[in-house]
């Protein structure tokens, strides 16, 4: 079974530039997770959907960052312009419903220099 | 105070050792609990969901404490293989999010 798939495993950029990271949820989950994962903060929600929606967003640093979800099976997360304190492990996570565990990605490492 | 407590560690001990981390939660009213494991670059992935009453897999045990807001997990004959950082999840009353703890790292020795 395909678990949850991102992309790109690893990007490096300039600061200023604009950063997309992808996201393919496990098939049949009606929840997706945002997290960014530092040494200093841990593991932090960013932003979840519930069946494309946007649910809860108070995760989001800044308007720089956004997220979208146009169908079940695809999400992005887009920082514009990106900043050197953006660099972190972007992690996707899917759940089925409610209360049942979520399942990560390999995530993203994303440095800005 | 944080919502979710864990001792960062590291717990360094000897193979076949029995090892316990604790985790406190701040909110009374949280609903479901977990454990995860994370190794080194890695994703976390799930180790085990946490019940009232308490549960076992294998040489892993997690237990509820509701009235001391925590909840533990045990490991026995712990293996090398066993080294890793070990995140409590508990998910808020109200929600179907997940609030993390730091995590503990534990390394076992040979």
């Amino acid at each position: 079974d395909a678990g949850v798939i991102q992309s790109p495993r690893h990007e490096v950029t300039e600061m200023g530039q604009e950063v997309t990271l992808r996201c393919k949820p496990i098939s049949g989950h009606d929840y997706l997770f945002w997290y960014r994962q530092t040494m200093m903060r841990g593991l932090e929600l960013l932003i979840y959907f519930n069946n494309n929606v946007p649910i809860d967003d108070s995760g989001m640093p800044e308007d720089r960052f956004s997220a979208k979800m146009p169908n079940a099976s695809f999400s992005t997360l887009k920082i514009q312009p990106s900043e050197p304190r953006d660099s972190a492990v972007y992690f996707c996570a899917s759940r089925l419903r409610e209360n049942q565990p979520q399942h990560f990605g390999d995530g993203t490492r994303l440095s800005i220099l | 105070r944080k919502e979710v407590e864990q001792d960062p560690g590291p717990f360094n001990v000897p193979e076949g050792a029995t090892v316990a981390f604790n985790c406190t939660y701040s909110n009374s009213a949280s609903q479901s609990f977990f454990w995860y494991r994370q190794d080194c670059r890695k994703e976390p992935k799930l180790l085990m969901s946490v019940y009232s009453s308490g549960n076992e897999d294998g040489r892993f045990t997690a237990q509820l404490n509701r009235a001391s807001q925590y909840i533990s997990l045990l490991i026995r004959d712990s293996k090398l293989s066993d080294s890793a950082t070990y995140l409590c999840v508990v998910t808020p009353s109200g929600t179907y999010k997940y609030i993390f703890g730091t995590g503990t790292r534990l390394k076992v020795l040979a």
